[in-house]
């Protein structure tokens, strides 16, 4: 079955210090995959996104992804955090293909909370 | 230029009751995706529109949740007899494409059954 798992449900880091969220996916072929935010109330806001290409992609707001397709893996990073970096964080997979019976449904992860320390 | 917008932002129920929650995708997306969030939990899929067509239901858990989109645009789910569980943020998606998992989603609406 699909499936998108993010082992840490809740990790809290130091202002200023390095950041690594872990994403594994189980899924037939390699999919797309995503990386979204979301604050308190607000919706989900796309980090990046990978397709095809360069494994290392970059994002928004200074984070960076690394695909690596023999550990089924795809984990987030930031170098530096900041405090408005506080938030919720989920790893998605999509389909590949465009065939009629591709729906681009998303299989998200339960998400990470980061909390960040001052 | 405007994203996906969804109304309203709260709703709070009694079980049983009827609900509608509203859509408004981006315009000219003619993709349109609904998600349940439930607490601690990532988004799951509901349902797909393509046009005005539900093009995948799968994810619909039950026959009190019904979802339409009569003209390829706005889309409203509808839950009859609503039940505590289904106490839920429901986000809407829209995409310029046919069947890509690239994705702008709403804010989201926050439902309550009590």
């Amino acid at each position: 079955a699909q499936s998108v798992t993010q082992p840490d449900i809740h990790i809290t880091v130091s202002e200023g210090a390095s950041l690594e969220l872990r994403c594994n996916y189980s899924y037939g072929a390699t999919p797309y995959l995503f990386w979204y935010v979301q604050s308190p109330g607000q919706g989900l806001q796309l980090l990046l996104k990978y397709f095809s290409g360069d494994t290392l992609v970059q994002g928004i707001k200074g984070f960076e992804a690394e695909f690596k397709r023999s550990q089924s893996s795809f984990n987030l990073r930031k170098p530096s955090v900041h405090w408005s970096d506080a938030a919720e964080y989920f790893c998605a997979v999509g389909a590949r293909g465009a065939g009629s019976s591709n729906t681009g449904k998303l299989i998200f992860g339960q998400g990470t909370t980061l909390q960040v320390k001052p | 230029g405007a994203g996906v917008s969804q109304t309203p932002s709260n709703k709070v129920t009694e079980k049983g009751k009827y609900v509608e929650l509203r859509c408004d995708p981006i315009s000219g997306h003619t993709a349109l995706y609904w998600y349940r969030q439930s607490l601690g939990q990532g988004p799951e899929f509901l349902i797909y529109f393509q046009g005005t067509g539900a093009a995948d239901d799968s994810g619909l858990p039950n026959d009190r949740f019904f979802a339409v989109r009569p003209e390829g645009s706005v889309s409203t789910l509808k839950i009859q007899r609503t039940e505590r569980g289904d106490s839920a943020v429901y986000l809407c998606a829209s995409s310029p494409l046919r069947g890509s998992p690239e994705q702008y989603f709403g804010p989201g609406t926050r439902l309550t059954v009590t």
